[in-house]
């Protein structure tokens, strides 16, 4: 069965802090990778898609990097602020038997203190 | 331009009662879906479309309806509702004809059956 985990699952953190999310998959047949942020009570908003030919996107603070031959991505959040705070989740496009399919990790949610 | 729009918000059920929760967006997206999401499940794929008159299952299909008439709309049905339906439900659109580019997310709608 393809699996997303995503440690830690909670994260508390002093404002400007750097830091980093990270997100493993148990299948290396990847498409692409979607970062999404999730509010408390609201929807999904995609941050970075990352194609699987790419190594990394970045938008702002934030920087997303894909390892296909480990089965990983981290989103990196630099100098972190109290409106960063909230849930983020991975979302790989897994390739399987010729059919693409997007799997969600369960999130990490993130604190940042002021 | 309104992105994906879902309506109710907030809606109770009693079980064996039937409803429709409705799902548009304005974008000419081909591709919408829909997601429930439990607390500690992550986010599962109950249906999904690839444009107007094609629909298909996703992971979790047993007990809703969907179907596609129109790109804009695509509405969710629930039959005969149960307690384990209680959940928050997401419609998700993506301008690409599969799950694998940039997907749009509603703000959800909170189903709850007694």
């Amino acid at each position: 069965k393809q699996e997303v985990t995503q440690i830690p699952a909670a994260l508390s953190v002093p404002e400007g802090e750097n830091l980093v999310l990270n997100c493993s998959f148990t299948d290396s047949a990847i498409y692409n990778l979607q970062w999404f942020r999730q509010d408390p009570g609201k929807g999904l908003t995609s941050l970075l898609l990352i194609q699987s030919s790419q190594r990394e996107q970045t938008s702002g603070r934030l920087n997303a990097s894909l390892d296909k031959s480990s089965g990983r991505s981290t989103l990196y959040i630099a100098a972190s602020q109290p409106g960063d705070s909230a849930t983020y989740l991975c979302a790989p496009v897994l390739t399987q038997g010729g059919s693409e399919k997007l799997v969600f990790g369960k999130g990490t949610k993130l604190t940042v203190n002021p | 331009n309104a992105g994906v729009t879902q309506t109710p918000k907030f809606q109770v059920l009693k079980t064996g009662q039937s409803m429709t929760l409705q799902c548009a967006q304005d974008m000419n997206h081909e591709y919408m879906s829909w997601y429930r999401q439990d607390p500690g499940m992550g986010l599962r794929l109950i249906h999904y479309s690839v444009g107007a008159g094609i629909t298909d299952q996703g992971e979790v299909p047993n007990g809703y309806n969907v179907s596609r008439s129109t790109t804009e709309d695509f509405p969710l049905r629930l039959l005969s509702a149960a307690p384990s339906q209680t959940s928050v439900y997401f419609c998700a659109s993506s301008y690409f004809y599969w799950n694998t580019g940039e997907l749009f997310f509603g703000e959800g709608s909170r189903l709850t059956v007694l």
